[in-house]
């Protein structure tokens, strides 16, 4: 049973296009909304997060968009470039405890 | 460097053989997992340890155990290796839900 559901699996987007990438969940004690990096041969690291007190965060390229409503939740990767290719994973975590629920995974591929 | 390290990078096993995969962290992290990663399939967990002394299953745990000997170390076991468990298998720890993953271990059972 997949509690975060991540679309598309595969993404492929012309250098300095709009990368984006879509989470959705159905746990509603979810409150903390990590994205993940992942490159081959390396484990994934944390990007960026946020939590449902607030709609939008950015950092530089990076901007995640919190729909509380709708249970959504998404990442928008502006001016995309070459070196932003690679897996990135949505999770997502209630306060219940430490642990991440991850989404599927989308393979981004940057075309120079 | 800090981090979660992995041992080994690599390893081929034949159908039937035993394995253990390390994990070590130097971060004092309480919370530490075993995950695989498998194509179009994500991160799915295999098991997972709260704290020191604590381990419980996680969504795929069949043919597989842990140990978590201290609390920087946790062991997956493998005891008779299975062509399904041809994985890239990822340790991680954490704390406070910040994640650090190790670099992985490529496996392939023949």
């Amino acid at each position: 049973q997949q509690q975060v559901k991540q679309s598309p699996q595969s993404l492929i987007v012309q250098k300095g296009g709009i990368s984006i990438i879509n989470c959705a969940y159905e746990n509603t004690a979810f409150d903390y909304f990590p994205w993940y990096q992942q490159f081959p041969g390396k484990g994934p690291a944390l990007l960026i997060a946020i939590r449902p007190d607030v709609s939008e965060k950015k950092e530089g390229r990076f901007t995640i968009s919190f729909n509380k409503s709708a249970k959504q939740f998404s990442l928008h990767i502006m001016d995309s470039q070459p070196g932003d290719s690679a897996t990135y994973f949505c999770a997502a975590s209630d306060n219940a405890g430490n642990m991440l629920t991850f989404g599927g995974g989308t393979r981004l591929m940057v075309k120079p | 460097n800090a981090g979660v390290t992995q041992t080994p990078k690599f390893q081929v096993l034949k159908t039937g053989q035993s394995m253990t995969l390390q994990c070590a962290q130097d971060m004092n992290h309480n919370s530490m997992y075993w995950y695989r990663q498998d194509p179009g399939m994500g991160l799915r967990l295999i098991y997972y340890s709260a704290s020191e002394g604590t381990t419980d299953k996680g969504e795929v745990p069949n043919g597989y155990n842990v140990s978590r000997l201290n609390k920087r170390e946790f062991s997956l076991r493998l005891e008779s290796a299975a062509p399904s468990q041809t994985s890239v298998y990822f340790c991680a720890s954490s704390a406070n839900l910040g994640y650090t993953f190790g670099s992985g271990t490529r496996l392939t059972v023949v």
